[in-house]
C-alpha cells in the first residue's frame, strides 16, 4: 500500500528491556513524525524528522527515548530499559515536508505493553 | 499543560440527525486546526482542516467552524450515519510542525 506503515502492531515485553519500533513512512514524504497516545489520552508529540536537519528531540519524554532516520526514508524508535509507563499505542506520521501547513498521514500504531 | 481541549469524551447521536463535536484551545499562535477520525486499531485519519483566517470551511458532510476570539472550533456532520461512529480527536498547531491533540471525543451513530 502506499500508506504509512509500522511494525509491529504489537508488542510485549518485561519490564527493563529494550523495544525497538520501525516506521516506513509514505514514498516522497520528507517530514516524519512520533507520537504516543497513552491509553485516555490525546496523541504526544515525542520527535520530528525533516530531510537531513537535526531531528527535534524536544517531546522525548527521558534519555531511554531515542530514534534514527536512516536514508531520509525509515525511522527507528528505541526505547531502553523500559517501565511500565512506557505502555501506549506508539505513532508514526509522515508528511510532505513542503512549506506552509500540511496534514500529517498516520500509520497504525504499534500498541507496546509493558509488564 | 493541555493546550487543545475537548470536554466531551463522548455523544451519542441518531442516524440522520446532526452531530456536533467541540474543541477549545488555549494557545493564540495556533493558527491551523485538523479534525482527525480513528477506528480501533487504527491510525488517525484526517478529515478536514481550517487555516485561522477563516471561519468555515465544508467538504460534502463535514464543516468545521472557527471562532477565534473564543478559541472555539467545531465539526458539523449532518446527516450523521452509522459508519461515522469512530473517535475525533481535534488538533491544532502554529509556526511549529507539532500538531497539538485534545484527548478525543467518541462518537456513535445509532440506527
Amino acid at each position: 500500500g502506499a500508506g504509512v506503515s509500522q511494525s509491529p502492531s504489537n508488542k510485549v515485553t518485561e519490564k527493563g528491556k529494550d523495544v525497538e519500533l520501525r516506521c516506513d513512512p509514505i514514498s516522497g514524504h520528507t517530514a516524519l513524525y512520533w507520537y504516543r497516545q497513552s491509553l485516555g489520552q490525546g496523541l504526544e508529540f515525542l520527535i520530528y524528522f525533516q530531510g537531513n536537519s537535526a531531528p527535534d528531540k524536544s517531546g522525548l519524554p527521558s534519555d531511554r527515548f531515542s530514534a534514527e532516520r536512516t536514508g531520509g526514508s525509515v525511522s527507528t524508535l528505541t526505547i531502553q530499559r523500559t517501565q511500565q509507563e512506557d505502555s501506549a499505542v506508539y505513532l508514526c506520521a509522515s508528511s510532505p515536508g513542503l512549506a506552509g501547513h500540511n496534514e500529517q498521514f498516520f500509520g497504525p500504531g504499534t500498541r507496546l505493553t509493558v509488564l | 499543560d493541555q493546550q487543545v481541549k475537548q470536554n466531551s469524551p463522548s455523544l451519542s447521536v441518531q442516524e440522520g440527525r446532526i452531530s456536533i463535536l467541540n474543541c477549545d484551545y488555549t494557545n493564540s499562535m495556533f493558527d491551523y486546526f485538523l479534525w482527525y477520525k480513528k477506528y480501533p486499531a487504527e491510525g488517525p485519519t484526517f478529515l478536514i482542516s481550517i487555516s485561522s483566517i477563516k471561519d468555515k470551511n465544508e467538504d460534502g458532510r463535514f464543516t468545521v467552524f472557527l471562532n477565534k476570539s473564543a478559541k472555539h472550533l467545531s465539526l458539523h456532520i449532518v446527516p450523521s450515519q452509522p459508519g461515522d461512529s469512530a473517535v475525533y480527536f481535534c488538533a491544532a498547531k502554529g509556526s511549529g510542525y507539532a500538531l497539538n491533540f485534545g484527548k478525543g471525543t467518541s462518537l456513535l451513530v445509532t440506527p
